[in-house]
């Protein structure tokens, strides 16, 4: 299995673009999780989705962030329109479903907002 | 609400040194814990991961930690460092029944030669 795929692995755009940044879970795996880290904040759980469901999206700092999971094997995390702030590391992980079961991390995606 | 401490920021060791990296957790009942680690530029990778039983686990690369309830600790050790140890670590708490895990804020790791 190629573990979970993030791309772009960077994205460079300017204040106001719309960003959109990809996630491919493993296969079978049935709960996504988006984290974001900052030097300052460190590693935030966005959102997370079981079944292609999001189940808790507390962590979604604002409405310009979105995030869907339209099928078992993509999910994607949408910021429009993007800001400085939003500079940071952003990564998608993966679980499968059982209580014991390790969340497994994608290489991530560095978002620079000029 | 749940909380994790990792009170060290950096730590420096020599290479062949004992390391151990600290991890204090505020949960209510019997967390489940976790040390991930995180090389520059890359996702992070599971280390070990304590659920319940022995409160002692091992975990890859040579790497233990102890589970200690009455100290609200979970600290990783390692009886050798490498060189190849140098990365980040982080200690995590999955909120019971949730799959939530919350993250310290990471121990950056520097191994002299």
């Amino acid at each position: 299995d190629a573990g979970v795929i993030q791309s772009p692995r960077h994205e460079v755009t300017e204040m106001g673009q719309e960003v959109t940044l990809r996630c491919k879970p493993i296969s079978g795996h049935d709960y996504l999780f988006w984290y974001r880290q900052t030097m300052m904040r460190g590693l935030e759980l966005l959102i997370y989705f079981n079944n292609n469901v999001p189940i808790d999206d507390s962590g979604m700092p604002e409405d310009r962030f979105s995030a869907k999971m339209p099928n078992a094997s993509f999910s994607t995390l949408k910021i429009q329109p993007s800001e400085p702030r939003d500079s940071a590391v952003y990564f998608c992980a993966s679980s499968i479903n059982e209580r014991t079961g390790e969340q497994f991390f994608g290489p991530g995606t560095r978002l620079t907002v000029l | 609400a749940q909380s994790v401490t990792q009170p060290d920021i950096h730590i420096t060791v020599s290479e062949g040194a004992s390391l151990e990296l600290r991890c204090n957790y505020s949960y209510g009942a019997t967390p489940y814990l976790f040390w991930y680690v995180q090389s520059p530029g890359q996702g992070l990778q599971l280390l070990l991961k304590y659920f319940s039983g022995d409160t002692l686990v091992q975990g890859i690369k040579g790497f233990e930690a102890e589970f200690k309830r009455s100290q609200s600790s979970f600290n990783l050790r390692k009886p050798s460092v490498h060189w190849s140890d140098a990365a980040e670590y982080f200690c995590a708490v999955e909120a019971s029944g949730t799959y939530k895990y919350i993250f310290g804020t990471g121990t950056r790791l520097k191994v002299l030669a």
